[in-house]
């Protein structure tokens, strides 16, 4: 089945406790991307890659960072969290960046 | 600047009712134009997607969308709704093959009993 997973799907940590999201893809996509959703704010692109080893930001890149070693993998990292990082995260793949997009079930983080 | 508006935050409709939600965009040219759909606690569907061709096209779940050059919109439309298209609607622009994907707001569909 094509799908796109993300681990953990729920996540409390406390503020400064680095925290790694996996994301992954069995469909081949050479483009991955981080999204996050806030009420009233839509999705907002965090990062995202193009091929492995190259990975470019979005709109709100601060406090993360990301890594494409392997095709299928993408995930995204924070160093150190904090409370304005809680939010709904997104991992998606896709054949192209601007191309239909396949979304993870989406990891729901809380910083305190 | 592109950008993709969605001009109702909220909208409610009664079961069995026809539906319209409202998608804008801005971009000099004719983008790659996406409907999706998130309900409650679950990741974003694809229900439709515009690159060419017939200005009409038809998605799952029984929704449909038109691209209306002139208007710069692609609005989503749905002849009679049912209790379980409660969800929140994104309409997306994907600029050229190598650009991003912009996504709207979102429009948070309520279906009354």
């Amino acid at each position: 089945e094509a799908q796109v997973t993300q681990n953990p799907r729920y996540l409390i940590t406390v503020t400064g406790k680095k925290l790694t999201v996996t994301c992954s893809q069995n469909m081949n996509h050479e483009y991955m991307s981080w999204y996050r959703q806030d009420p009233g704010l839509g999705l907002r692109q965090i990062y995202y890659s193009m091929n492995v080893e190259v990975t470019d930001k979005g709109d709100v890149p601060e406090g993360y960072k990301v890594s494409r070693k392997e095709k299928r993998n993408f995930p995204l990292i924070l160093e150190s969290p904090s409370p304005n990082q809680t939010s709904l995260y997104f991992c998606a793949s896709s054949f192209s960046l601007s191309y239909e997009q396949y979304f993870g079930p989406g990891t729901r983080l809380t910083v305190t | 600047a592109q950008s993709v508006t969605q001009p109702d935050i909220h909208i409610t409709v009664s079961e069995g009712a026809s539906l319209e939600l409202r998608c804008n965009y801005s971009y000099g040219a004719t983008p790659y134009l996406f409907w999706y759909v998130q309900s409650p606690g679950q990741g974003l569907q694809l229900l439709l997607k515009y690159f060419s061709g017939d200005t009409l096209v038809q998605g799952i779940k029984g929704f449909e969308a038109e691209f209306k050059r002139s208007q710069s919109s692609f609005n989503l439309r749905k002849p009679s709704v049912h209790w379980s298209d409660a969800a929140e609607y994104f309409c997306a622009v994907g600029l050229n093959r190598d650009d991003k994907i912009i996504f709207g707001k979102g429009t948070r569909l309520h279906i009354l009993p």
